[in-house]
């Protein structure tokens, strides 16, 4: 079982505020990403990091940011919280394989999410 | 039209079936295949990896890549109570970090 960690699991917050979600993992992979996670449909990538001090964004728009200060954490923060921002948000890391090409071709290992209610 | 096709169930099962599960994409170029078990309130278990075609087994579950029809499915053998969750493939393209893309997921149930 991967060990990914997502904190707060549940957490209901107001309009307006500033939410950090938090995501560390301890097996020292360099890739990490956010997914946006709705029912029906498919999962989302919002933001992804190869490594310290590197991140993109997504194919969803967003008005998250997240940042990569070391190897092991990802926090994603939400500056002003909305109602639309209610959904599931997981987290997950990705192995560096064997070589370097190969390291592109492992694949995702999630955290358990935090369940994001914005009323 | 979307990259991954998943029927989203959901598929009720009595306990010891077989239980095959979906999933056709359009890109002919996903070379590696996921499938993941999500139970409720949980995070995404990975439970297969298997590149390009043909057969991976583990335990209970087989999986099976049929590129030339753009088609994987999973298979799960003596399906238990503890099976029931939802399933979601996912594919990747080669060599790129972050083109992963999934499936809508099936709700599977088994029966006792």
């Amino acid at each position: 079982e991967a060990d990914i960690y997502q904190t707060p699991r549940y957490l209901v917050i107001g309009t307006g505020k500033k939410i950090t979600l938090e995501c560390s993992q301890t097996m020292g992979h360099d890739k990490m990403y956010w997914y946006q996670q709705d029912p029906g449909m498919e999962l989302h990538l919002i933001h992804y990091s190869y490594g310290v001090n590197s991140t993109e964004k997504g194919d969803l728009s967003s008005e998250s940011t997240v940042s990569r200060i070391r190897t092991e954490h990802f926090p994603l923060t939400l500056e002003s919280a909305r109602p639309s921002h209610t959904s599931q948000y997981l987290c997950a890391s990705s192995p560096q394989g064997e070589g370097r090409r190969s390291s592109y071709n492992s694949p995702l290992h999630f955290g358990n999410g935090t369940r994001l209610t914005v009323t | 039209q979307k990259e991954v096709e998943q029927d989203p169930g959901p598929l009720s099962v009595p306990e010891g079936a077989i239980v095959s599960l979906n999933c056709t994409y359009s890109n002919s170029a996903f070379q590696y295949f996921m499938w993941y078990r999500q139970y409720s309130r949980k995070g995404p278990e990975l439970l297969m990896y298997t590149y390009s075609s043909g057969n991976k087994e583990d335990g209970r579950f087989t999986a099976q890549v049929d590129k030339s029809s753009k088609y994987i499915s999973l298979f799960i053998r003596d399906s238990q109570p503890s099976d029931s969750a939802t399933y979601l493939c996912a594919m990747r393209l080669p060599n790129t970090g972050n083109q992963f893309y999934f499936g809508t997921g099936t709700s599977l149930t088994v029966i006792p």
